[in-house]
Order: structure tokens, then C-alpha cells, then sequence
């Protein structure tokens, strides 16, 4: 089975730009996970999407948004960027199953540099 | 919410010593607890994990022990080798929410 993949692997956009992070999931997963990588807050949670609805929320600002396709591919958009967004980018995706316990495979991320 | 905190942030140890690291967690909710290991350029990879009616759980090397008395669960990985060399995650989960640790570099010394 493949695993999660993400496009692009690097970005490099300027301040006030917006960009547009893509992943898919594995193969009859239905949930993804969205999670920026910071070298001095490690692992921050965005969003979780199930079933084309954004089921949970992290706290980030308005500017950080996604969506989740009928095929379970998700887009994730930063708009007006700013230097601090220049993080990896992380997708998860899970069965989501009934059970409450899903195992959760990360996609490599998409490196994002903001100038 | 959740809070997970993981210690130690860094860790050396000579090949074939034994290394172990901690997590504590807050909320008696979180029923799942995955470890994740990152080597560099890479994204997280599961290598663990425990569910809450589970108090130890072993994979050749690697073994996971979970405390619910006390919230608190750890990863041991003995004989290290360099391979073992990465940033390790501890996480803490209910429903398919999950809540991080800040990471605890490994480095192992050959």
C-alpha cells in the first residue's frame, strides 16, 4: 500500500503571498490531519478532516484553512503569509474508524520557507 | 485540552546501553498513546504504540509502558544502535485527536 504523500516537498514563497499544500491519503483512509512543525514548538495540531467536514480545530488564526476532497485528498491553504508560517508541514491520515484507537501515518511534509 | 510533556529533550547514550524516555499526559480521557520516530527530512514514522487496557507492549527492541494510575508512559530501546538516531515523539490521543510531546533527540554513540 502507498503511504501518505504530500506535493510539494519544498516551497518558497514571500511575505503576503498564499499557498496551497496538497496530500493524499493512504488508500481507504478517511481522515487527515494537518500539523506544522516548528523547530521551537514542535508538533502543533491545524485541523483534522473526516468525510469532506473539518471535524476538529487547533488554534490557528483565519488564515490557515482546508478542505478534504470526496476521494479523501486534502488541500491545506495559508493565505497572506507571513515569516513566522515558514515551518514543515505534516499530514496525517487514519482509518477513523468506530474504534478509539486509529493509528495515524504521517506523509514526509511539505517544507515551507517564507521570505 | 490535553498536555503532553516528554523529557528528557536530548539524550546520549553509547551503543548497546539501553535509552529510555518519558511522557506524562493530563487528560484520563486520552486512551491511545503512539510513538513516533523522525529521522532527518522525514516525517514522524509510527514504531509503537499502547492502548489504555495495555500496561506494556514489546517489539523486539523497543517496549512501551503505560502508567493510567499515574498518567505517565515511556518508551524503552535497548542495545541502541546509530540507526536509532532521530527525534522521538510521544503522543496521547482519544477519539482521533492527538496531542505531542516536544520531542526528545537521540543520539546514540558508536
Amino acid at each position: 500500500k502507498a503511504g501518505v504523500t504530500q506535493t510539494p516537498r519544498y516551497l518558497i514563497k514571500t511575505r503576503g503571498q498564499q499557498v496551497t499544500l496538497s496530500c493524499s491519503p493512504i488508500s481507504g483512509h478517511r481522515s487527515v490531519s494537518w500539523y506544522q512543525q516548528t523547530p521551537g514548538q514542535g508538533l502543533q495540531f491545524l485541523f483534522e478532516y473526516f468525510s469532506e467536514t473539518q471535524r476538529n480545530k487547533g488554534n490557528f488564526p483565519g488564515r490557515f484553512s482546508g478542505r478534504q476532497f470526496s476521494n479523501s485528498r486534502s488541500e491545506m491553504n495559508v493565505s497572506t503569509l507571513e515569516l513566522g508560517d515558514s515551518a514543515l508541514y505534516l499530514c496525517a491520515s487514519s482509518l477513523a474508524s468506530r474504534s478509539s484507537y486509529n493509528e495515524q501515518f504521517f506523509g514526509p511534509g511539505t517544507r515551507l520557507t517564507v521570505l | 485540552g490535553e498536555n503532553v510533556e516528554q523529557h528528557p529533550s536530548t539524550l546520549s547514550v553509547q551503543e548497546g546501553d539501553s535509552a529510555v524516555i518519558k511522557c506524562t499526559y493530563s487528560d484520563s480521557a486520552s486512551n491511545y498513546f503512539p510513538w513516533y520516530k523522525q529521522e532527518l527530512g522525514k516525517g514522524p514514522q509510527l514504531i509503537i504504540d499502547i492502548r489504555s487496557n495495555v500496561g506494556e507492549k514489546k517489539d523486539q527492541r523497543i517496549a512501551v509502558t503505560l502508567n493510567k494510575t499515574a498518567k505517565h508512559f515511556s518508551l524503552h530501546i535497548t542495545e541502541t544502535q546509530p540507526e536509532d538516531s532521530a527525534v522521538y515523539f510521544c503522543a496521547a490521543s482519544h477519539g482521533n485527536q492527538f496531542y505531542f510531546g516536544t520531542g526528545t533527540s537521540l543520539t546514540v554513540i558508536p
